[in-house]
């Protein structure tokens, strides 16, 4: 079972509408990712955070996506204005650190934009 | 450009079965390799991981993997399957520095158990 903790599990907005997800990482877990899983099974790293810090993201995270880690708080990804093509499952993982490799993910947060 | 591939988009095998799905990466160095399965409605679950050494490796569920470095592959494989066991199946490959611990993942392999 995940530890990694995603809220909502389902979410439906029409077009131009914000839309926000949350994630818990497991405990002691610095490491934060964000990627999108579409209809076709193909993954798009978005985002990822090591504690309050973003490492790296994709140019339409900066451009379309907020995303953030605060300390003592659920980590989020929000998107600004949705387009049909964000429909998809968006799933957060965490990590011990950058180089372990191993990533735990939760059960994802499914969006669907009309 | 590192990349994996997942030849197969759907295997059915019979139920106590064996099973063998593959995964061909592209990296030039040793690479981490994972196994991940995703049950409907499910994130991703970790089966098992390589990052060095013996390149029999075991994982949860009675699933092992085998590493070759000289064909580049990464095919997961069980004995027995079970009807349990259907699922869409990852492979996904990462590896040390500068890539920020991001997995690269192949398209995924569904499985399909037949009674």
């Amino acid at each position: 079972n995940s530890k990694v903790i995603q809220t909502p599990r389902y979410l439906v907005k029409g077009q131009g509408q914000k839309a926000k997800m949350r994630c818990i990482p497991e405990k002691g877990h610095p490491v934060v990712f964000w990627y999108q899983q579409n209809k076709n099974n193909e993954f798009k790293f978005l985002i990822n955070f090591q504690n309050q810090e973003v490492l790296q993201q994709i140019d339409m995270t900066e451009k379309r996506f907020s995303a953030e880690c605060p300390s003592n708080s659920p980590c989020s990804l929000e998107i600004q204005s949705s387009e049909a093509g964000d429909s998809a499952l968006y799933l957060c993982a965490s990590s011990l650190g950058v180089n372990t490799g191993q990533l735990y993910f939760g059960e994802g947060s499914k969006l669907t934009v009309l | 450009a590192q990349s994996v591939t997942q030849p197969d988009a759907r295997v059915t095998v019979s139920e106590g079965a064996s099973l063998q799905l593959r995964c061909k990466y592209s990296y030039s160095a040793t690479p981490y390799l994972f196994w991940y399965v995703q049950y409907p409605r499910q994130g991703l679950q970790l089966l098992l991981k390589y990052y060095s050494g013996d390149p029999v490796v075991q994982g949860v569920n009675s699933f092992e993997a085998e590493f070759s470095k000289s064909n580049s592959s990464f095919h997961l494989q069980k004995a027995s399957v079970h009807w349990s066991d259907s699922a869409v199946y990852f492979c996904a490959l990462s590896w040390v520095n500068y890539n920020q611990g991001k997995l690269i993942f192949g398209q995924g392999t569904k499985l399909s158990i037949k009674p």
